[in-house]
């Protein structure tokens, strides 16, 4: 079955760390590009990063430039994302999403996504 | 890195059309077509229902289609039905970024 699986998920406190992983399976995971896209509670959806298949680019929205980081290892078809100085606003659903094969722009599919907890 | 501009919620009766906008810029909706559309209920994973502004994906009623005219997208949900009460998101490439969300529009099937 292609699907995605995202753990890692839970309590931190402000300026903490955590490890986000994403477990991809049924499909060729090293021919993807991948992101992460992140959901406060109540809120909307918001593009997190963005690695390229062989972690050649690497992207960052302005909010978690600096603090997180984005890696891939092709060789266990698992996308991470390490969150450090963690703080109150990046509570949120993580979501780990696939971008569509081809020079497209859009992500075809979905995990469930983890809940992560940024709180004293 | 602004949000894309969505309305906050839109309702119609059962068999209506309803249509969301999703207003950008000349940096992301205006300069390229590669909008996308998503659909997301309650407590799930959102759903891809409309890629490159127009294209549905296998598996995605027809009645769902979308549209561009310079800085702003739109999605039409032709002969509304129960099940299309929910969330809907746009998405645009956006160059170095390279993507934005907009703010989200709740359907609501009156």
């Amino acid at each position: 079955e292609v699907q995605l699986v995202e753990s890692g998920g839970g309590l931190v406190k402000p300026g903490g760390s955590l490890r986000l992983s994403c477990a991809a399976s049924g499909f060729t995971f090293s021919t993807y590009s991948m992101d992460w896209v992140r959901q406060a509670p109540g809120k909307g959806l918001e593009w997190v990063s963005s690695i390229s298949s062989t972690s050649s680019y690497m992207f960052y929205a302005d909010s978690v430039k600096g603090r997180f980081t984005i890696s891939r290892d092709n060789a266990k078809n698992s996308l991470f994302l390490q969150m450090n100085s963690l703080r109150d606003e990046d509570t949120a659903v993580y979501y780990c999403a696939r971008e569509s094969s081809g020079a497209n722009w859009y992500f075809d599919l979905w995990g469930r996504g983890t809940l992560v907890t940024v709180s004293s | 890195q602004s949000a894309l501009t969505q309305p906050r919620s839109v309702s119609g009766s059962p068999g209506q059309s309803v249509t969301i906008s999703c207003t950008g810029t000349s940096s992301d909706v205006g300069g390229y077509n590669y909008v996308s559309w998503y659909q997301q209920h309650p407590g799930k994973a959102p759903k891809l229902i409309i890629y490159d502004v127009s294209k549905r994906p296998s598996g995605v009623p027809d009645r769902f289609s979308g549209s561009k005219s310079g800085n702003t997208a739109s999605l039409t949900i032709s002969g509304l039905q129960a099940e299309d009460e929910t969330d809907y998101y746009c998405c645009s490439y956006a160059g170095t970024y390279p993507y934005v969300f907009g703010t989200g529009t709740k359907v609501t099937v009156l």
